[in-house]
Protein backbone atom coordinates (compact mmCIF):
# COMPACT_ATOMS: atom_id res chain seq x y z
CA UNK A 1 0.00 0.00 0.00
CA UNK A 2 0.83 3.69 -0.89
CA UNK A 3 3.17 5.20 2.29
CA UNK A 4 4.23 8.97 3.19
CA UNK A 5 7.39 9.79 4.54
CA UNK A 6 8.47 13.46 5.46
CA UNK A 7 11.77 14.66 5.68
CA UNK A 8 13.47 17.77 6.56
CA UNK A 9 15.03 19.75 9.33
CA UNK A 10 13.50 19.91 12.74
CA UNK A 11 14.97 23.57 13.59
CA UNK A 12 14.65 26.11 11.17
CA UNK A 13 15.79 30.17 12.07
CA UNK A 14 13.36 32.77 11.86
CA UNK A 15 13.28 34.72 8.51
CA UNK A 16 14.77 31.66 6.46
CA UNK A 17 12.91 29.10 4.87
CA UNK A 18 11.22 26.32 5.96
CA UNK A 19 12.38 23.18 3.70
CA UNK A 20 10.48 19.72 3.45
CA UNK A 21 10.56 16.80 1.26
CA UNK A 22 7.62 13.59 1.19
CA UNK A 23 8.71 10.71 -0.11
CA UNK A 24 6.00 8.10 -1.69
CA UNK A 25 6.07 4.72 -1.63
CA UNK A 26 4.15 2.03 -2.64
CA UNK A 27 2.51 3.63 -5.93
CA UNK A 28 2.86 6.34 -7.88
CA UNK A 29 2.76 9.64 -7.41
CA UNK A 30 0.50 10.17 -10.24
CA UNK A 31 -3.29 10.81 -10.58
CA UNK A 32 -3.55 12.28 -7.28
CA UNK A 33 -3.17 15.78 -5.54
CA UNK A 34 -0.60 15.57 -2.97
CA UNK A 35 -0.96 18.20 0.15
CA UNK A 36 1.07 19.67 3.20
CA UNK A 37 -0.89 19.97 5.94
CA UNK A 38 -0.15 21.70 9.47
CA UNK A 39 -0.57 21.16 13.27
CA UNK A 40 0.39 23.86 15.63
CA UNK A 41 1.41 22.19 19.05
CA UNK A 42 -2.04 21.44 20.81
CA UNK A 43 -3.86 23.32 18.20
CA UNK A 44 -6.38 21.95 14.88
CA UNK A 45 -5.17 21.05 11.72
CA UNK A 46 -4.30 23.36 8.83
CA UNK A 47 -4.41 22.59 5.06
CA UNK A 48 -1.13 24.35 3.34
CA UNK A 49 -1.66 23.47 0.06
CA UNK A 50 -1.77 21.00 -2.78
CA UNK A 51 0.37 20.18 -5.82
CA UNK A 52 -0.61 17.27 -8.65
CA UNK A 53 1.29 15.25 -10.77
CA UNK A 54 1.08 17.87 -13.44
CA UNK A 55 2.31 20.34 -11.52
CA UNK A 56 -0.95 22.68 -11.08
CA UNK A 57 -1.15 23.76 -7.17
CA UNK A 58 -3.76 25.60 -5.13
CA UNK A 59 -2.57 27.30 -1.91
CA UNK A 60 -4.39 28.31 1.31
CA UNK A 61 -5.15 32.03 0.53
CA UNK A 62 -3.29 32.94 4.36
CA UNK A 63 0.14 31.51 3.31
CA UNK A 64 -0.19 31.60 -0.53
CA UNK A 65 2.43 34.52 -0.05
CA UNK A 66 5.08 32.12 1.66
CA UNK A 67 4.59 28.67 0.22
CA UNK A 68 5.95 26.97 -2.77
CA UNK A 69 4.90 23.34 -3.27
CA UNK A 70 7.02 21.37 -6.20
CA UNK A 71 6.88 17.87 -7.66
CA UNK A 72 9.71 15.16 -8.96
CA UNK A 73 7.83 12.48 -10.18
CA UNK A 74 11.20 10.70 -11.21
CA UNK A 75 11.93 10.55 -7.37
CA UNK A 76 8.45 10.04 -6.51
CA UNK A 77 8.69 13.16 -4.22
CA UNK A 78 7.06 16.72 -3.61
CA UNK A 79 8.41 19.19 -1.46
CA UNK A 80 7.39 22.08 0.40
CA UNK A 81 8.65 25.60 0.83
CA UNK A 82 7.59 27.87 3.56
CA UNK A 83 9.12 31.41 3.22
CA UNK A 84 9.93 34.27 6.28
CA UNK A 85 8.87 31.19 9.05
CA UNK A 86 8.58 32.92 12.39
CA UNK A 87 7.30 30.81 15.63
CA UNK A 88 3.75 30.86 14.99
CA UNK A 89 5.03 28.64 11.55
CA UNK A 90 6.07 25.87 14.80
CA UNK A 91 4.14 22.97 14.45
CA UNK A 92 3.76 18.87 12.86
CA UNK A 93 3.94 19.43 9.13
CA UNK A 94 2.19 16.38 7.48
CA UNK A 95 2.24 15.09 3.81
CA UNK A 96 -1.32 13.66 2.73
CA UNK A 97 -2.72 12.30 -0.73
CA UNK A 98 -6.10 13.32 -1.88
CA UNK A 99 -8.54 12.09 -4.25
CA UNK A 100 -8.25 14.89 -7.25
CA UNK A 101 -11.86 16.56 -8.79
CA UNK A 102 -13.19 13.74 -10.98
CA UNK A 103 -16.63 13.50 -13.16
CA UNK A 104 -17.71 16.32 -11.61
CA UNK A 105 -16.79 15.44 -8.12
CA UNK A 106 -14.80 17.39 -5.26
CA UNK A 107 -11.52 16.49 -4.46
CA UNK A 108 -12.24 13.50 -1.33
CA UNK A 109 -10.68 12.48 1.70
CA UNK A 110 -6.65 12.59 3.27
CA UNK A 111 -5.45 8.93 2.89
CA UNK A 112 -3.05 8.28 3.70
CA UNK A 113 -0.94 10.30 6.00
CA UNK A 114 2.64 10.53 6.66
CA UNK A 115 3.84 10.23 10.12
CA UNK A 116 4.13 13.90 10.54
CA UNK A 117 7.78 16.05 11.19
CA UNK A 118 8.02 18.37 13.98
CA UNK A 119 9.47 21.85 12.54
CA UNK A 120 10.67 24.17 15.59
CA UNK A 121 11.37 28.09 14.60
CA UNK A 122 14.02 29.70 16.66
CA UNK A 123 17.10 30.96 16.72
CA UNK B 1 -14.40 31.32 3.98
CA UNK B 2 -16.57 28.34 4.86
CA UNK B 3 -16.52 27.45 8.76
CA UNK B 4 -16.81 23.74 10.19
CA UNK B 5 -17.74 24.16 14.14
CA UNK B 6 -17.16 21.32 15.96
CA UNK B 7 -17.71 20.82 19.94
CA UNK B 8 -13.99 20.73 22.18
CA UNK B 9 -14.94 17.63 24.11
CA UNK B 10 -17.77 14.74 24.36
CA UNK B 11 -17.31 12.46 27.45
CA UNK B 12 -18.37 8.68 27.62
CA UNK B 13 -18.46 6.09 29.52
CA UNK B 14 -17.35 2.55 27.86
CA UNK B 15 -20.22 0.71 26.03
CA UNK B 16 -22.20 3.91 25.20
CA UNK B 17 -22.57 5.93 22.34
CA UNK B 18 -20.74 8.96 21.39
CA UNK B 19 -21.83 11.38 19.11
CA UNK B 20 -19.41 14.37 17.49
CA UNK B 21 -21.23 16.87 15.54
CA UNK B 22 -19.72 18.83 12.82
CA UNK B 23 -21.72 21.91 11.89
CA UNK B 24 -21.52 23.85 8.50
CA UNK B 25 -23.78 26.18 6.14
CA UNK B 26 -26.00 23.40 4.20
CA UNK B 27 -23.02 20.32 4.94
CA UNK B 28 -25.39 17.84 4.27
CA UNK B 29 -24.91 19.02 0.21
CA UNK B 30 -21.32 18.36 0.76
CA UNK B 31 -19.61 15.22 1.40
CA UNK B 32 -17.76 14.89 4.66
CA UNK B 33 -14.69 13.16 5.87
CA UNK B 34 -14.11 12.08 9.32
CA UNK B 35 -10.41 11.71 11.29
CA UNK B 36 -9.64 9.94 14.08
CA UNK B 37 -6.07 11.27 15.43
CA UNK B 38 -4.54 9.90 19.15
CA UNK B 39 -1.74 11.74 20.71
CA UNK B 40 1.70 11.70 18.79
CA UNK B 41 -0.21 10.20 16.08
CA UNK B 42 -0.91 11.24 12.56
CA UNK B 43 -4.95 11.48 11.52
CA UNK B 44 -6.56 8.25 10.26
CA UNK B 45 -9.09 8.31 7.90
CA UNK B 46 -12.61 6.61 9.72
CA UNK B 47 -15.66 7.67 7.86
CA UNK B 48 -15.27 8.89 4.23
CA UNK B 49 -18.79 10.40 1.91
CA UNK B 50 -20.66 11.30 5.29
CA UNK B 51 -20.87 7.56 5.81
CA UNK B 52 -18.63 4.84 3.97
CA UNK B 53 -16.01 3.01 6.35
CA UNK B 54 -12.52 2.36 5.17
CA UNK B 55 -11.21 -1.07 4.67
CA UNK B 56 -9.99 -2.13 8.91
CA UNK B 57 -12.31 0.52 10.62
CA UNK B 58 -14.68 -0.76 12.87
CA UNK B 59 -18.21 -1.08 12.15
CA UNK B 60 -18.68 0.81 15.59
CA UNK B 61 -18.00 4.08 13.64
CA UNK B 62 -20.75 5.23 11.55
CA UNK B 63 -21.62 8.67 9.98
CA UNK B 64 -24.65 10.86 9.04
CA UNK B 65 -25.16 14.15 7.12
CA UNK B 66 -28.20 16.40 6.59
CA UNK B 67 -29.14 20.21 6.74
CA UNK B 68 -26.31 21.98 8.75
CA UNK B 69 -24.99 19.19 10.69
CA UNK B 70 -22.61 15.94 10.47
CA UNK B 71 -22.63 13.33 12.97
CA UNK B 72 -19.76 10.44 13.44
CA UNK B 73 -21.65 8.29 16.00
CA UNK B 74 -19.08 5.59 17.71
CA UNK B 75 -21.09 2.38 19.05
CA UNK B 76 -19.85 0.61 22.05
CA UNK B 77 -17.21 2.82 22.63
CA UNK B 78 -13.94 1.20 23.74
CA UNK B 79 -11.03 2.81 25.84
CA UNK B 80 -9.14 2.64 22.83
CA UNK B 81 -11.19 5.61 20.76
CA UNK B 82 -10.12 7.89 23.14
CA UNK B 83 -8.44 10.20 20.78
CA UNK B 84 -9.28 13.79 18.80
CA UNK B 85 -11.53 13.94 15.70
CA UNK B 86 -12.05 16.43 13.15
CA UNK B 87 -14.34 16.66 10.33
CA UNK B 88 -13.39 17.59 6.50
CA UNK B 89 -15.27 19.00 3.62
CA UNK B 90 -14.23 20.09 0.15
CA UNK B 91 -15.23 24.23 0.19
CA UNK B 92 -16.27 24.53 -3.59
CA UNK B 93 -16.43 28.47 -3.63
CA UNK B 94 -13.08 28.30 -2.19
CA UNK B 95 -11.58 25.35 -3.91
CA UNK B 96 -9.83 24.58 -0.87
CA UNK B 97 -10.04 21.57 1.98
CA UNK B 98 -11.92 23.02 5.41
CA UNK B 99 -11.13 20.74 8.23
CA UNK B 100 -13.76 21.32 11.65
CA UNK B 101 -12.05 22.49 14.66
CA UNK B 102 -11.83 19.06 16.66
CA UNK B 103 -13.51 17.34 19.17
CA UNK B 104 -11.54 15.21 22.41
CA UNK B 105 -13.24 12.20 23.15
CA UNK B 106 -12.87 11.46 26.40
CA UNK B 107 -13.75 7.52 27.65
CA UNK B 108 -14.89 7.96 31.69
Amino acid sequence: QVQLQESGPGLVKPSETLSLTCTVSGGSISSYYWSWIRQPPGKGLEWIGYIYYSGSTNYNPSLKSRVTISVDTSKNQFSLKLSSVTAADTAVYYCARQRPWANGSPPGWFDPWGQGTLVTVSS
Amino acid sequence: SYVLTQPPSVSVAPGQTARITCGGNNIGSKSVHWYQQKPGQAPVLVVYDDSDRPSGIPERFSGSNSGNTATLTISRVEAGDEADYYCQVWDSSSDHPVFGTGTKVTVL
